[in-house]
């Protein structure tokens, strides 16, 4: 059983650019959450992918989104990079889009914002 | 949105000693979880548990979903266990975790 990948493992970029991160699903699961966590803090929830399409949104701009492709992988990506985007980026997937699900986890992008 | 809480923040332990975490939310939830995040910042599944016990070795969590906390039990601590422990939550009407503050947890030889 292939567990949940996410690329790049670092990145730093300049401040107004954008990026994109990217997820691979646990095999069997369809659904993938992902979630920033700044440093000394937890996870907060950015949005939910299911079925190809977004499942719930935290309290991020818009200026954050992503996509969930046919094999269930996604991206995040962000525009207009601002300092405060720094943090680690986890992405986690899940048997279906409801909450009785357990999720799992992926290793997480460190981005850095200069 | 719902609240969690963890508790001890922070916690110091001598190896082999145990501990028990706390974390107490403030609604009815269908999904309970703790995680334990290493320093590369991988949180691994330690526990699923709305409702109920379980064990898995030296780990063991108990959930009261009608008092709203859960406890996260560690015996014969190891230097392995250090790191920050996460408590998340999914209440009825989401379907995403809302993390804890988390417990540091210090293991010393």
């Amino acid at each position: 059983e292939t567990g949940v990948t996410q690329s790049p493992t670092h990145l730093i970029k300049t401040r107004g650019q954008q990026v994109t991160l990217r997820c691979s699903s646990q095999s069997g699961h369809n659904t993938v959450s992902w979630y920033q966590q700044a440093l000394g803090q937890g996870p907060q929830f950015i949005f939910q992918y299911y079925r190809e399409e977004e499942n719930g949104r935290g309290n991020f701009p818009p200026r954050f989104s992503g996509l969930q492709f046919p094999n269930y992988s996604s991206e995040l990506n962000v525009n207009a990079l601002e300092l405060d985007d720094s943090a680690l980026y986890l992405c986690a997937s899940s048997l279906a889009g409801t909450s009785g699900y357990e999720q799992y986890f992926g290793p997480g992008t460190r981005l850095t914002v200069t | 949105g719902i609240q969690v809480e963890q508790s001890p923040p922070d916690l110091i332990l001598q190896e082999g000693a145990n501990s028990t975490l706390r974390c107490n939310f403030s609604d009815s939830v269908n999904n309970l979880q703790w995680f334990h995040q290493n320093p590369w910042g991988q949180l691994i599944n330690l526990f699923y548990i709305p409702s109920g016990t379980k064990q898995n070795g030296r780990l063991s969590a108990t959930t009261v979903a009608t008092e709203r906390y859960s406890l996260l039990y560690i015996s014969s601590s190891q230097t392995t266990d250090s790191g920050v422990y996460f408590c998340a939550v999914v209440d009825a009407g989401a379907n995403n975790l809302f993390f804890g503050t988390g417990t540091r947890l210090t293991v010393i030889p």
